[in-house]
């Protein structure tokens, strides 16, 4: 079955640091490009960080860039976010998302969801 | 980086058709786009890909009743014979650029 399965979420103080994972099934994950998305409660959806096939382009939202790392590692179909230095405003449903190309090239988009892992930074 | 606009809010009747509207900003109107829904409390599920030349294909087990068309700048998802299931968010999407929703009710 091809899916996306997300986990590592939790409740967390703010400052703290928190990693979540992605295990990706169904597909040949190096193939592919992935990314992290997060919904804050009652919000759309927000880009949070992407990594190409061979982790050789990572890109972040202003939001996050220098807090957030992303990584993934082909050999466990898997994907990662290392989040430090937690805030009130990063507590959302963090979604995995796989696109539908290899790197950053043009005409690409997000074409499977993971169900989402509970992010909470409260004190 | 292409800005995309939706209508916060549509509503419709059950068993009738409604037809949805994504603007790509000027610039991007050849843009590819897709189409996610996102039913209340679950992840968002991709739909279909949509082209600038109105051809789209849909995800794995989309039901038909979705269907997609463009025009210029304009990015649409018509659904038809709507069912209460279909009662949800609807987001357009490109490129890590996500429209705001719009939020559709079925009556």
């Amino acid at each position: 079955e091809v899916q996306l399965v997300e986990s590592g979420g939790g409740l967390v103080q703010p400052g703290r640091s928190l990693r979540l994972s992605c295990a990706a099934s169904g597909f040949t994950f190096d193939d592919y490009a992935m990314h992290w998305v997060r919904q804050a409660p009652g919000k759309g959806l927000e880009w949070v960080s992407g990594i190409s096939w061979n982790s050789g382009s990572i890109g972040y939202a202003d939001s996050v860039k220098g807090r957030f790392t992303i990584s993934r590692d082909n050999a466990k179909n898997s994907l990662y976010l290392q989040m430090n230095s937690l805030r009130v405003e990063d507590m959302a449903l963090y979604y995995c998302a796989k696109a539908s190309a290899a790197a950053d090239n043009t005409g690409w988009y997000f074409d499977l969801w993971g169900r989402g892992t509970l992010v909470t930074v409260s004190s | 980086q292409p800005v995309l606009t939706q209508s916060s809010s549509a509503s419709a009747s059950l068993g009738s058709s409604v037809k949805l509207t994504c603007t790509l900003s000027s610039g991007h109107s050849t843009y590819i786009i897709a189409w996610h829904q996102q039913q209340p409390g679950k992840a968002p599920r991709y739909l279909m890909k949509l082209e600038g030349s109105g051809s789209y294909n849909r995800g794995s087990g989309v039901p038909d009743r979705f269907s997609g068309s463009s025009s210029g700048a304009d990015r649409y998802l018509t659904i038809s014979n709507l069912q209460s299931e279909d009662e949800a968010d609807y987001y357009c999407e490109t490129q890590r650029v996500f429209g705001g929703g719009t939020k559709l009710t079925v009556l």
